[in-house]
């Protein structure tokens, strides 16, 4: 199948500082990527739908200045977490989809001290 | 939009017996639905999946049914074994381009030997 590949897989920051996660599919192109977020023991929850070459369509509740998102190339979105505090403290998974399946990066575990 | 239940939220079984895992969508145009299967700190991983045009799939110890008009979906493992733990997630297209999938909270399954 095809790979996507997340990185960093954990990161631990100070509180304040910002974070970049960064999420590529390896072997196809993607124009849209999408992000989420995951509570420990808790589903998927949809951030935000990356889109090549345009701004991010953001879900309902989650703060377009906070949770930044850039798709610069048909490979790679990136998400920046700025001013990071505790509560930003989460597993942040990204997908792209091809042929109508759902492909998962590995996951990225931040944590904000 | 689409909403996606499922239950139970936890399932204990002992190794070699069946678990079943239920999902109810809300959308009745959505036309595809897939499972993943998602172990402690990694990706979710799609095991299996159908689509609308047919009642039942089977791969092996994992079959899904289908039906419409009740609009549910159910995950059926036999002879489950203990690294068949894990969470698993059932899915709901979302919209007309095939591009991002609603996700059920999720069944967190533990097989015990």
């Amino acid at each position: 199948g095809a790979v996507v590949s997340q990185h960093p897989s954990r990161v631990i920051c100070k509180s304040g500082t910002s974070v970049k996660i960064e999420c590529r599919s390896l072997d196809f192109q993607a124009t849209t990527m999408f992000w989420y977020r995951q509570f420990p023991k808790q589903s998927l929850m949809l951030m935000a739908t990356s889109n090549e070459g345009s701004k991010a369509t953001y879900e309902q509740g989650v703060e377009k200045d906070k949770f930044l998102i850039n798709h610069a190339s048909l490979t790679l979105s990136t998400l920046t977490v700025t001013s990071a505090h505790p509560e930003d403290s989460s597993f942040y998974i990204c997908s792209a989809n091809l042929r109508g399946e759902l492909f998962f990066g590995e996951g990225s575990r931040l944590t904000v001290l | 939009g689409e909403n996606v239940e499922q239950h139970p939220s936890t399932l204990s079984v002992q190794e070699g017996d069946s678990a079943v895992i239920k999902c109810t969508y809300s959308d009745s145009a959505s036309n595809y639905f897939p499972w993943y299967k998602q172990e402690l700190g990694k990706r979710p991983q799609l095991i299996i999946d159908i689509r609308s045009n047919v009642g039942e799939k089977k791969d092996q110890r994992i079959a899904v049914t289908l039906n419409k008009t009740a609009k549910h979906f159910s995950l059926h493992i036999t002879e489950t074994q203990p690294e068949d733990s894990a969470v698993y997630f059932c899915a709901a297209l979302r919209d007309n381009y095939g591009q991002n999938f609603v996700f059920g909270p999720g069944t967190r399954l533990s097989v015990l030997p």
